[in-house]
């Protein structure tokens, strides 16, 4: 079954303690993506990575970390969480970043206090 | 001016009318548009994609497009219960290959 797998679905940590939330794809995809969604907000991209070893920041990057080893693994790094980081991740991949067809993870809800 | 803008509010239909959503941009150089239904707790899923102007039908779904007025809707005809979500419009930037979200209208189809 073609999936973005997202873990952990559920976090809650303290400030300051490293976290990371790995993302993996079984489609073969080139593209991969890192979004947060905040209400009233939406969804913002953090960092995107067009192939292995190609990264690249969004809108919202700061305070993220990403790295891209391997086309399958796109790992979100959070170096030191602060409570501003408190929200709704969501992987994401795609074919290419020519196509804007998304394919999402199941989310990450983290929770900084 | 914001990229890619949708109505505010809350849109609630009876079960088996029309639910029409607008999304407007800002970009005459977009050239892909993209629906993404999303229930509540749930990940945002591709359901209408649309490249060129005009009309594209799927189902009970219908994506237009008009490039000169720099809009996009989505019909939902027939509505259901089961089409209670948010939905959110997306636009590709051609150039940068940005993809942008609208923050999204929710639909309640009410029985």
């Amino acid at each position: 079954e073609a999936q973005v797998t997202q873990n952990p679905r559920y976090l809650i940590t303290v400030t300051g303690k490293k976290l990371t939330v790995t993302c993996s794809q079984n489609m073969n995809h080139e593209y991969m993506s890192w979004y947060r969604q905040d209400p009233g907000l939406g969804l913002r991209q953090i960092y995107y990575s067009m192939n292995v070893e190609v990264t690249d920041k969004g809108d919202v990057p700061e305070g993220y970390k990403v790295s891209r080893k391997e086309k399958r693994n796109f790992p979100l790094i959070l170096e030191s969480p602060s409570p501003n980081q408190t929200s709704l991740y969501f992987c994401a991949s795609s074919l290419n970043r020519d196509t804007g067809e998304l394919f999402f993870g199941e989310g990450s809800r983290l929770t900084v206090l | 001016q914001k990229e890619v803008e949708q109505n505010s509010g809350p849109l609630s239909v009876p079960e088996g009318a029309i639910a029409s959503l607008n999304c407007t941009y800002s970009d005459r150089v977009s050239q892909s548009f993209f629906w993404y239904r999303q229930y509540s707790g749930k990940s945002p899923e591709l359901i209408m994609s649309i490249y060129s102007n005009g009309d594209k039908e799927d189902g009970r779904f219908t994506a237009q497009l008009n490039k000169a007025s720099q809009y996009v809707s989505l019909l939902i005809r027939d509505s259901q219960p089961s089409d209670s979500a948010t939905y959110l419009c997306a636009v590709l930037y051609y150039g940068n290959n940005r993809l942008a979200f609208g923050k999204g209208n929710q639909v309640v189809v009410i029985p």
